[in-house]
């Protein structure tokens, strides 16, 4: 089946640096999500790139969709304290109206 | 505001017992879905409804099942639950097209002793 990898499983940094993390597909999606869960709380949707080679921004986060439609990215530029949580790509499942979930990347920001 | 509520937060039952996790959603969305949350495991899917009286089984099915006799109810029932079956259960919700995103409970912090 269909499988979506992450890297890296968790990033600890400084209040200020930078943050990618990097989503890949076993296959082509026909969209590809991203959610971001605090600690303690649930997924709550980001955002969905549909274009090959779509870029999205919402304020410091910066979203790609591969050219291939198999890899994406998120980049948050300065961090604050506020992007501390797990962030998850997901892609659907093809033919089904289900959505398989990369492992997430866990983002620490220090003061 | 759109909302996906499960009955509890928290809950705590003993192996052997059937656990039945409830969620309502008020969105009016076709798609139901139960998800169970681990440490370095990520989101499996268990269960899935795409309409109501309809379910699929998901990446991980064995030893749950669902009901869904309304649109806007999912429960999930552990018939017998077993120790391995402690975890975060999240429950979501989406239109039928599959292009839709996802829209989460808060999650059931399940314990079994």
């Amino acid at each position: 089946g269909q499988q979506v990898m992450q890297i890296p499983q968790y990033q600890h940094v400084q209040e200020g640096e930078d943050f990618t993390t990097y989503c890949n597909s076993s296959t082509t999606l026909s969209n590809i999500q991203w959610y971001k869960q605090r600690p303690g709380g649930h997924p709550v949707f980001l955002i969905q790139l549909v274009k090959s080679g779509e870029v999205k921004k919402q304020k410091r986060l910066t979203f790609q969709f591969g050219e291939a439609k198999k890899n994406s990215s998120l980049h948050i530029t300065a961090t604050q304290t506020t992007d501390v949580g797990t962030y998850f790509c997901a892609g659907p499942e093809k033919g089904y109206s289900t959505l398989t979930f990369g492992k997430g990347t866990m983002l620490l920001v220090s003061p | 505001d759109v909302k996906v509520t499960q009955s509890s937060r928290y809950l705590v039952k003993r192996t052997g017992e059937k656990v039945f996790l409830e969620c309502v959603q008020d969105m009016d969305h076709e798609n139901m879905f139960w998800y169970r949350q681990d440490p370095g495991l990520g989101l499996r899917l268990i269960y899935f409804s795409y309409d109501v009286k309809m379910k699929e089984k998901g990446d991980i099915p064995e030893g749950y099942s669902v009901s869904r006799e309304k649109k806007e109810r999912f429960s999930l029932i552990l018939e017998s639950a077993s120790t391995n079956q402690t975890s975060m259960y999240l429950c979501a919700s989406s239109l039928l097209d599959g292009s839709g995103s996802l829209f989460f409970g808060s999650g059931t912090q399940l314990s079994v002793l």
